[in-house]
């Protein structure tokens, strides 16, 4: 059984912090995701990382994907009140079709 | 909307009762999930299937079951519902690997 594990579990800062997630296993994976889930809501998709080492930008929002395939990170630069919510990372088995969750971490942002 | 439906959004339940929570789809997608959701524990994978009638376990699979008769409709059914499956369910559907996992709703479980 794949275990992804996130840390913080729980998060608060004061606007315009930045602040780094971080998602991590011992297995290998052929992609991995970032989500984040509105209360009373699905989870809905921010971004994929497929290749080792890559990195991508969704504004002020930087996601990476360790070189081994087996952890990731997302930093947020500048939080604002609007980025408050759960982040969840999700990890693609590299054999099968499967699609793992870490537990989440809790995102709140003060102004 | 991804055209996901989750039916029903709530119910409450004896123990020991059958319960059947449907996940419906638009998009003719091949991949579908059944995941709970639980404080602390993020989204744990119950169920998968990668197409009508391929089915397979999840992490947390123990007194649960699925079916996908066709390809639209994934059920997941709970033979004996116990209170420690008192939860969030969401359904998630996909059209290949490595794509994004559009989600439905959800349906909270209360089983008294």
């Amino acid at each position: 059984t794949q275990l992804l594990e996130q840390s913080p579990q729980f998060l608060s800062i004061q606007e315009g912090e930045n602040l780094t997630v971080y998602c991590n296993s011992s297995s290998v994976f052929s992609s991995l995701q970032w989500y984040r889930q509105e209360p009373g809501e699905g989870p809905v998709l921010l971004v994929t990382v497929v290749t080792g080492g890559e990195v991508k930008k969704l504004k002020r929002l930087t996601f990476q994907f360790g070189d081994a395939r087996k952890d990731s990170s997302l930093h947020i630069t500048a939080a604002q009140p609007g980025d408050t919510g759960l982040y969840l990372c999700a990890g693609e088995s590299e054999y099968g079709n499967k699609l793992v969750f870490g537990a989440g971490t809790i995102l709140r942002v003060k102004s | 909307d991804a055209g996901i439906t989750q039916s029903p959004r709530h119910k409450v339940t004896e123990t020991g009762t059958p319960v059947t929570l449907r996940c419906h789809q638009t998009e003719n997608h091949r991949y579908m999930y059944w995941y709970r959701q639980d404080p602390g524990h993020g989204l744990r994978l119950i169920h998968y299937s990668y197409g009508v009638k391929d089915t397979d376990k999840g992490e947390v699979s123990d007194g649960y079951s699925v079916s996908r008769s066709k390809t639209e409709d994934f059920l997941l059914t709970l033979e004996s519902a116990t209170s420690s499956q008192t939860s969030v369910y969401f359904c998630a559907i996909r059209t290949f690997i490595n794509t994004e996992a559009f989600f439905g709703q959800g349906t909270r479980l209360t089983v008294v």
